[in-house]
């Protein structure tokens, strides 16, 4: 089976401007989470999808939203984009809750 | 909360030598899921190792495992036979069903030739 797919690897965008990113998960795969990973505050979690509902959220502002489509394909949006949003982006997918999650290779994205 | 604590944020070891990476979790759940994930430079996250908490066996994947002390809310992951391709950071991770991944800090692991 293919992996987690993400699209687009590298990012550059300036503030005040929004960004979106893709995730495939893996075939078969219904649950996807989204990960803010930077050297300062590691890995945090930013929220799940399981079915096209979001099942769990983390503790960002609501600048950050996320979506799943009907083919678990996932996409997670920031919009008025600041310095600190500057981060490897992952997402992980898994067959059925957060059993166990396989992540994509990230989006790591710069903010000028 | 539920919390993961890696103790040690940084590890050297020899090549073929064996190393133990600390993990240290808190919960008041009875059912849940632990992991070690390892994120080599490339800075992909690849699945090292999973021990579900229901299982009092500990969990071995070739060079790795596990040493899962349930009372002490302890998850060491051990590594055996040391090899260069192990240099990576490791993070430990919790989970309990219905419920986010909770990673811990990691810990950054060299391998010395």
């Amino acid at each position: 089976k293919a992996g987690v797919t993400q699209t687009p690897r590298y990012l550059i965008k300036t503030r005040g401007q929004q960004v979106t990113l893709s995730c495939s998960p893996i075939s078969g795969h219904r649950s996807v989470s989204w990960y803010q990973q930077t050297p300062g505050q590691g890995l945090q979690f930013l929220f799940e999808y399981f079915s096209e509902t979001q099942r769990n959220k983390g503790n960002f502002p609501g600048r950050f939203s996320g979506r799943q489509f009907s083919n678990s394909r996932s996409e997670m949006n920031v919009s008025t984009l600041e310095l600190g949003d500057s981060a490897l982006y992952l997402c992980a997918s898994s067959p059925q809750g957060p059993r166990t999650q396989y992540f994509g290779p990230g989006t790591r994205l710069l903010v000028l | 909360a539920q919390t993961v604590t890696q103790s040690q944020p940084e590890m050297s070891v020899q090549e073929a030598e064996t190393v133990t990476l600390s993990c240290t979790y808190d919960t008041s759940e009875n059912n849940y899921y632990l992991f070690w994930y390892k994120q080599p430079p490339s800075r992909q996250m690849i699945l090292v190792i999973r021990q579900e908490a229901y299982k009092q066996q500990n969990a071995t994947e070739n060079r790795f495992s596990v040493n899962f002390q349930k009372a002490a809310k302890s998850f060491s992951l051990k590594i055996s036979d040391s090899q260069l391709g192990d240099t990576a950071m490791y993070f430990c991770a919790f989970a309990h069903y219905g419920q986010n991944f909770v990673f811990g800090p990691g810990t950054r692991l060299s391998v010395l030739p």
